[in-house]
């Protein structure tokens, strides 16, 4: 059973855009949520991360937004670039040094120049 | 940096065989993982391990077994290998509080 789901396969987003990614969450245990990005060949790399007690954290151009209530997240890049043409993953735990971290199944955002 | 080198890239194996895939990590960290990536399912957590001999299953062990003899070293063994253990494997590593760092990824077909 997906604890974390990513319901959007694909996104297509004009360059200079904004990009929304967004993640749902089934286990109310989750207190710690991250985002991944992944290009081809290559294994996930580390984006941004927000843990239960803040609603926003941003690093630069990488937004993340919590609601708890409604146990879901998401993602906005603002603005868009081509480079960030990549598989973006979701992921949850209880607890930011729990060792077990749920994924999503991941969002493929294309930024088209 | 940190850095996760996992050996090979791609890996073609027979059915029944023993396969090992290798990750090594060069900073230290207590915790390491073993991951398979599926179109559709997202990564799965095969077993992780938090220090040397030691280890954890995680949603999917059926089929795999892990090694931890030294702390930079962690080994995926597929006992006898499957069709439906075809797939990418991704190795990574993290310590305590700090987010996890994967490597580039093992595809591993079995024919």
């Amino acid at each position: 059973d997906q604890q974390v789901k990513q319901n959007s396969p694909s996104l297509s987003v004009q360059e200079g855009r904004i990009s929304i990614l967004n993640c749902d969450y089934t286990n109310s245990m989750f207190d710690y949520f991250l985002w991944y990005k992944k290009y081809p060949a290559e294994g996930p790399t580390f984006l941004i991360s927000i843990s239960s007690i803040k609603d926003k954290n941003e690093d630069g151009r990488f937004t993340v937004f919590l609601n708890k209530s409604a146990k879901h997240l998401s993602l906005h890049i603002v603005p868009s670039q081509p480079g960030d043409s990549a598989v973006y993953f979701c992921a949850a735990s209880a607890g930011t040094g729990a060792n077990n971290l749920f994924f999503g199944t991941g969002t493929r955002l294309t930024v088209i120049p | 940096d940190v850095k996760v080198t996992q050996s090979s890239r791609y890996l073609v194996k027979r059915t029944g065989e023993k396969v090992f895939l290798e990750c090594v990590q060069d900073m230290d960290h207590e915790n390491m993982f073993w991951y398979r990536q599926d179109p559709g399912l997202g990564l799965r957590l095969i077993y992780f391990s938090y220090d040397v001999k030691m280890k954890e299953k995680g949603d999917i062990p059926e089929g795999y077994s892990v090694s931890r003899e030294k702390k930079e070293r962690f080994s995926l063994i597929l006992e006898s290998a499957s069709t439906n253990q075809t797939s990418m494997y991704l190795c990574a590593s993290k310590q305590s509080n700090q987010p996890q760092h994967f490597g580039d990824g093992t595809r591993l077909s079995i024919l």
